[in-house]
Parts: structure tokens; C-alpha cells; sequence
């Protein structure tokens, strides 16, 4: 079985500057991949980043990073240089080596950026 | 390349009727999985399918069922539905493999008075 905690219900951030949203998991697996998501107030789910559990190097997708620490069992999103749009749910999820198709949710994070 | 189709985007249902929803995944992707998403409960795994087969469902009763036909396309099906079931439906598809990156669909919000 996998959890994910996400201990940060709402964040705020001033526009252009940096926010580090926190992710913890918990999982049995030996192999297993952890992804962030950002859901706008539309509801669409958009893939933002994803990191293996055998890579060696952080994950990066443009403004966004993936801070792993496997001893931690942390996977903590970076968001550089903030945007008015970057507003919104964020989600850290976590899949099993054998869990075809099923991901495990966090509860999510509310990202606010304020002008 | 196109993403993750879902129809309808929005439904509004009677207590007891049922109810179908439909997935195209991203041209090439093999697999489709299904969630539901409350604001009570989160997001919540509810099956997926690969070459029209069920690989892995959630813990969701037997009124939820799902398909996908040969073009990897895939319906899920709700019967007798229930205030309860008034969620977002998301679909995602992946090329099939146990790691690959899984990318989401509008979703389907689904209404039950």
C-alpha cells in the first residue's frame, strides 16, 4: 500500500518569488514513481513533473523541481519565479511498481500568488 | 499530438437512473485508468484497463463498471446512482507500463439531484 501526505492545506507566495510545496510518502514498494499535479478551478489534473525512485538526479520540467530525498521518503515540489497563473491545487501522487494505472493522492495544496 | 478526451463534460442525473462517461486516450497509450474526485473522499482510484482488459480496480461497489474496446477507448458505467456519486470523473491514460507518466482528462462532472 502507498500514502502520500501533503501537511500544507494553503500557500501563499509573492509573484516572482520561490515556494517549495511539501510531500511525504510511504510505500513498500521497491520500485515506484512519484508525480506532481496541478489542478486549476477548471478541475483538469496537469502533469507538472516526475521522478523515478532509481533516478539519481532531481527531476526539473522549466520553472518546475523536484526535490527527492529517498532516505526521507520526500518529494518536494519547487516552483521557481512564481506567475499570477501558477494559482491552484497542487497534488504530489505516488505509483507502485506493480500498481498498474492506480495512483495515490495526497490531500493537496492550495497555491496562492499574490501580486 | 491530442490529449486525454473526455465526453460529456457535464451531466446532471435523477437518483436511480444510470449513467455512461467516455475516455479517448492520447493517440498511442494503451492504458486508461478512472477516478473520482469529492471533495470529501479526494481522489479515489477506480479501475483500469489495458488491451480491453481490467488490471486493477479500486474499492468502489459493483455499480461502477468500466470497458475499453479495441481502439483503447473506455467507457465507465454507473448504475442506480446515488446522491454519493455526485463527483468529478477523470480519466488518464499511459502507454502502459507500471511507472509511465499518467496524463489526466477535463474530467466529467456529474451531478446526481
Amino acid at each position: 500500500a502507498q500514502k502520500i501526505t501533503q501537511t500544507q492545506p494553503g500557500m501563499f507566495v509573492q509573484e516572482k518569488e520561490a515556494v517549495t510545496l511539501d510531500c511525504t510518502y510511504d510505500t513498500s514498494d521497491p520500485s515506484y514513481g512519484l508525480f506532481w499535479y496541478k489542478q486549476p478551478s477548471s478541475g483538469e489534473m496537469i502533469f507538472l513533473i516526475y521522478q523515478g525512485s532509481y533516478d539519481q538526479q532531481n527531476a526539473t520540467e522549466g520553472r518546475y523541481s523536484l526535490n527527492f530525498q529517498k532516505a526521507r521518503k520526500s518529494a518536494n515540489l519547487v516552483i521557481s519565479a512564481s506567475q499570477l497563473g501558477d494559482s491552484a491545487m497542487y497534488f504530489c501522487a505516488m505509483r507502485g511498481g506493480t500498481s498498474y494505472g492506480k495512483l495515490t493522492f495526497g490531500q493537496g495544496t492550495i497555491l496562492t500568488v499574490h501580486p | 499530438k491530442a490529449g486525454v478526451t473526455q465526453t460529456p463534460r457535464y451531466l446532471i442525473k435523477t437518483r436511480g437512473q444510470q449513467v455512461t462517461l467516455s475516455c479517448s486516450p492520447i493517440s498511442g497509450h494503451r492504458s486508461v485508468s478512472w477516478y473520482q474526485q469529492t471533495p470529501g473522499q479526494g481522489l479515489q482510484f477506480l479501475f483500469e484497463y489495458f488491451s480491453e482488459t481490467q488490471r486493477n480496480k479500486g474499492n468502489f461497489p459493483g455499480r461502477f463498471s468500466g470497458r475499453q474496446f479495441s481502439n483503447s477507448r473506455s467507457e465507465m458505467n454507473v448504475s442506480t446512482l446515488e446522491l454519493g456519486d455526485s463527483a468529478l470523473y477523470l480519466c488518464a491514460s499511459t502507454q502502459g507500463s507500471p511507472l509511465d507518466e499518467q496524463y489526466f482528462g477535463p474530467g466529467t462532472r456529474l451531478t446526481v439531484t
